[in-house]
């Protein structure tokens, strides 16, 4: 079964307005945490917002909030009043247990997110 | 700081030939990892260290070796390039975090490799 799940290949959503971006993932282990990154087209791998499977509250960076629906087992991140800036590739990313056996990370396949005018 | 850097950026190998991708990191970061990313599949774990001297496999490290002999360097050895090992590679590090909780993982710029 796959651990990270995103299911929207491609997203457009228009400037200044909010967008949702799916992330699904399966573990049996209590302890992990859920990345999203962002990849522009120039390549490099932007970190964006971090929600660990014990924070009480949802995660919020900026612009970027991570909807967490633990019994759901689901990680969407919102993005508020997208800007052009904003298209890009998105990854969801899970690392199972605390990063005591390193900080390895298994990804989703990304949703490319196109903003428009 | 420089943070994560990787050479060469971009390079062409025939097929048998091999060649060490670097990676360096200057924040004192006890973890770092090598991912490759090919079209349609996200980021794969090919090997991983949590400190100097210690190293282990990911999802996908055949063909590929690894060593850690200090914190900041953690090269990447193609033994023997494969055309199926044109990908693009990313090396990251990171810190343990509070508790063992990392919340950060810095990737480097990555290297894009194509092998005839």
């Amino acid at each position: 079964a796959q651990k990270i799940t995103q299911t929207q290949p491609g997203m457009f959503v228009q400037e200044k307005e909010a967008v949702t971006l799916d992330c699904t993932y399966d573990t049996s282990d209590p302890s992990y945490g859920l990345f999203w990154y962002k990849q522009p087209s120039s390549g490099e791998m932007i970190f964006l917002i971090y929600q660990g499977s014990y924070d009480q509250q949802n995660a919020t960076e900026g612009r970027y909030s991570l909807n967490f629906q633990k019994a759901r087992k689901s990680a969407n991140l919102v993005i508020s009043a997208s800007q052009l800036g904003d298209s890009a590739m998105y990854f969801c990313a899970m690392r199972e247990g605390p990063t005591g056996g390193g900080n390895k990370l298994t990804f989703g396949t990304g949703t490319q997110l196109k903003v428009e005018l | 700081n420089a943070g994560v850097t990787q050479t060469p950026k971009f390079q062409v190998l025939k097929t048998g030939q091999s060649m060490t991708l670097q990676c360096a990191q200057d924040m004192n970061h006890e973890y770092m990892s090598w991912y490759r990313q090919d079209p349609g599949m996200g980021l794969r774990l090919i090997h991983y260290s949590v400190g100097a001297g210690i190293t282990d496999q990911g999802e996908v490290p055949n063909g590929y070796n690894v060593s850690r002999s200090t914190t900041e360097d953690f090269p990447l050895r193609l033994l023997s390039a494969a055309p199926s090992q044109t990908s693009v590679y990313f090396c990251a590090s990171s810190g343990q975090g509070v508790l063992g909780f990392g919340k950060t993982q810095y990737f480097g710029p990555g290297t894009r490799l194509l092998v005839l």
